[in-house]
């Protein structure tokens, strides 16, 4: 079956630009997630959808980050005035969530965008 | 204190052993434990969930111990394509802007 994807698998822009990270979840996955991953370093989380509720941003490293989910499927994350420290990898996970009256957690991970700020 | 710890490694162990790795949260709070496979580049991929009263899944055995806030994963048998990054999840109950993985653990079976 078909599983998260994320667009696009790389991304080479420079310092100031503004860029868009696109992350398709797995059908009928209500919770949504982004991550970022540094080189060597693990996992920091930046935001989390449920269903079609308000997201809590208080994970986004800074004001320039800014993530929405459509329709309670599609979510793009967008950086603003791109600066060389968010090179990373940005990471897209889907999760049953809140479904039903019961929690799923279980993640499953997109392949990620490579950002490369010049 | 981090909120999620774990040993770095690298745990450098010979095909057949058997190998143990410890993660350790901080908040009492937390609700859903999992373990996550990390290839070098790729994305992490969910290897078991954690439950109360342990849960084994072929070699591969997890275990969670509340009172010491800590969880387990126990490989038996390792085989040289279980080389990769383990990582821990914790997620708290209510707080999914709490969601840690930690750092991960780095393994390699040589042979």
């Amino acid at each position: 079956g078909a599983g998260v994807s994320q667009s696009p698998s790389n991304k080479v822009t420079e310092k100031g630009k503004d860029v868009e990270l696109r992350c398709d979840p797995i059908s009928g996955h209500t919770a949504l997630y982004w991550y970022r991953q540094s080189l060597g370093q693990g996992l920091e989380f930046l935001i989390y959808f449920q269903g079609n509720s308000a997201p809590d941003k208080s994970g986004l490293p800074s004001d320039r980050f800014s993530a929405e989910r459509t329709g309670g499927s599609v979510s793009t994350l967008t950086i603003q005035r791109t600066q060389q420290e968010d090179s990373a990898v940005y990471l897209c996970a889907s999760s049953l969530g809140l479904a039903g009256g019961l929690r799923r957690d279980e993640q499953f991970f997109g392949p990620g965008t490579r950002l490369t700020v010049l | 204190r981090k909120e999620v710890e774990q040993d770095p490694g690298p745990f450098n162990v010979p095909e057949g052993a058997t190998v143990a790795f410890n993660c350790t949260y901080s908040n009492s709070a937390s609700q859903s434990f999992f373990w996550y496979r990390q290839d070098c580049r790729k994305e992490p991929k969910l290897l078991m969930s954690v439950y109360s009263s342990g849960n084994e899944d072929g070699r591969f055995t997890a275990q969670l111990n509340r009172a010491s806030q800590y969880i387990s994963l126990l490989i038996r048998d390792s085989k040289l394509s279980d080389s990769a990054t383990y990582l821990c999840v914790v997620i708290p109950s209510g707080g999914y802007q709490k969601v840690t993985f930690g750092i991960g653990t780095k393994l390699q079976v040589i042979p």
